[in-house]
């Protein structure tokens, strides 16, 4: 069936140093993609996302690149932080619904 | 502060007893809201579409006479795990998507509620 993956399960990453996290899709109607931040014990925490119609959002420290093509998401986390360790998730909406359908997540380890 | 509550945020019944969740939307109304269960070390899964004034829609492989969900309530939906089993006991999260614009293009999550069956 469709779903969302992830290329790197665990992402270990000097503090300091910028952080790459991809995800996978695999339904190309899908129109809103959503990056989302799972410290352990608590609840989805909304990090970023985005449209079909545009191919990079900018927050604040992080950043949302959406390659339609090859169906591919990221994010980048700029001068990645101890608070930044957790679990990510990128969620895909298919069809306009917000039925997010989630990926397998990426654990992110910030060394000191 | 969270738009999104869940109650209890964390519950132990025993074995065949059943238990109530509770997620409220708190600023906000919400004609639609999710249900989804987290198994330690693995994604949310989602478990069907809560419907205000309706009935839920379940995913597939869902059984609705086990988790029954209620939106009596434009700020409340409550799922109940019915004749619980050690094999129920995980994390469920539900969401809410505001029904007014622009609110209504964000999706809220509440912060979760662990249920263990003993």
């Amino acid at each position: 069936g469709e779903s969302v993956g992830l290329h790197l399960p665990t992402l270990s990453v000097q503090e300091g140093d910028n952080s790459i996290i991809n995800c996978a899709y695999s339904n190309s109607a899908s129109d809103y993609f959503i990056w989302y931040k799972q410290e352990s014990g608590k609840g989805p925490q909304f990090i970023i996302d985005i449209r079909s119609n545009m191919d990079k959002r900018q927050g604040q420290r992080v950043t949302v690149l959406l390659n339609k093509t090859v169906k591919h998401l990221s994010l980048q986390i700029a001068a990645t932080q101890p608070g930044d360790s957790a679990v990510y998730f990128c969620a895909e909406n298919k069809d306009s619904s917000y039925k997010l359908i989630f990926g397998s997540g990426t654990r992110l380890l910030v060394r000191p | 502060g969270a738009v999104v509550s869940q109650h209890p945020s964390w519950v132990i019944c025993k074995s065949g007893t059943s238990v109530k969740i509770e997620c409220r939307s708190l600023d906000f109304q919400a004609t639609t809201m999710f249900w989804y269960r987290q198994f330690p070390k693995q994604s949310l899964m989602l478990m069907a579409t809560s419907n205000e004034g309706s009935k839920a829609t379940y995913e597939q492989g869902v059984e609705k006479d086990k988790f029954l969900i209620n939106h009596a309530s434009l700020t409340l939906s409550t799922l109940t795990v019915t004749s619980a089993h050690p094999e129920d006991s995980s994390f469920y999260i539900c969401s809410a998507r505001p029904l007014v614009a622009p609110r209504g293009n964000t999706i809220y999550f509440g912060e979760g509620s662990w249920l263990t069956v003993v």
